[in-house]
């Protein structure tokens, strides 16, 4: 079975400059999750949608950070402008149902400049 | 609000037992997890605990006291491989039953020859 698929592994950007993540998670998952993991930190929970809804976007910094999963698959997630303390690996997870275990992948790791 | 804690660093040798503890602080609880994390890896599901009590799977094991609020991973016959970020999760009890996990800060275990 394919795991979670995350591109670009790396990206180096400007402030101010914007990027995207995408994210393919493991067929027929119907939960996903984007996490933000700062070097030395746990990973945070940034947005989680199920199916095509969002289900909690609370601590997603909504006036520079957007998210979009269509058609209940694919997910990507958009940084406009980026800010420096936005470097960070962006982790993307699926799960088979609201409450079971979390699939991740190998992130997306951004610095900003 | 929710927190976890757990140590900063862990060192052990190879061949030996050592065992990594989470407190939490949560207004409500739907059970303990711990993830793994190599090193710019993804991190993998370990194990989870709602009950009291020892879980073994393998070489690992965790315990969950509910009235303690405490929790713990127990890591035996240490390989080299085992070296990695630790993180004990719980489910966000303010969010309903959605399952955003909230993730301590992570302990860092180095394993010795």
């Amino acid at each position: 079975e394919a795991g979670v698929a995350q591109s670009p592994r790396y990206k180096i950007i400007e402030k101010r400059q914007s990027v995207a993540f995408w994210c393919n998670p493991i067929s027929g998952h119907a939960t996903l999750y984007w996490y933000q993991q700062i070097l030395g930190q746990g990973p945070k929970l940034l947005i989680q949608f199920q199916n095509n809804g969002v289900v909690d976007d609370s601590q997603l910094p909504k006036d520079r950070f957007s998210a979009e999963r269509l058609k209940g698959v694919d997910s990507t997630l958009k940084i406009q402008p980026a800010k420096l303390e936005d470097s960070a690996v962006y982790l993307c997870a699926s799960s088979p149902h609201l409450t079971g275990e979390l699939f991740f992948g190998e992130g997306s790791r951004l610095t900003v400049l | 609000g929710q927190s976890l804690e757990q140590p900063s660093e862990v060192t052990a040798v190879e061949g030996a037992i050592v065992q990594i503890n989470c407190t939490y602080q949560t207004s409500g609880f739907y059970g303990l997890s711990w993830y793994q994390q190599h090193d710019g890896g993804a991190p993998t599901f370990l194990s989870y605990n709602a009950l009291d009590g020892l879980e073994e799977t393998g070489r690992f094991s965790s315990f969950l006291s509910r009235s303690d609020s405490y929790g713990y991973l127990l890591l035996q016959e240490l390989q080299m491989k085992d070296s990695a970020s630790y993180f004990c999760a719980v489910r966000d009890p303010d969010s309903g039953n959605t399952g955003k996990l909230i993730f301590g800060q992570g302990t860092t275990l180095q394993v010795k020859p």
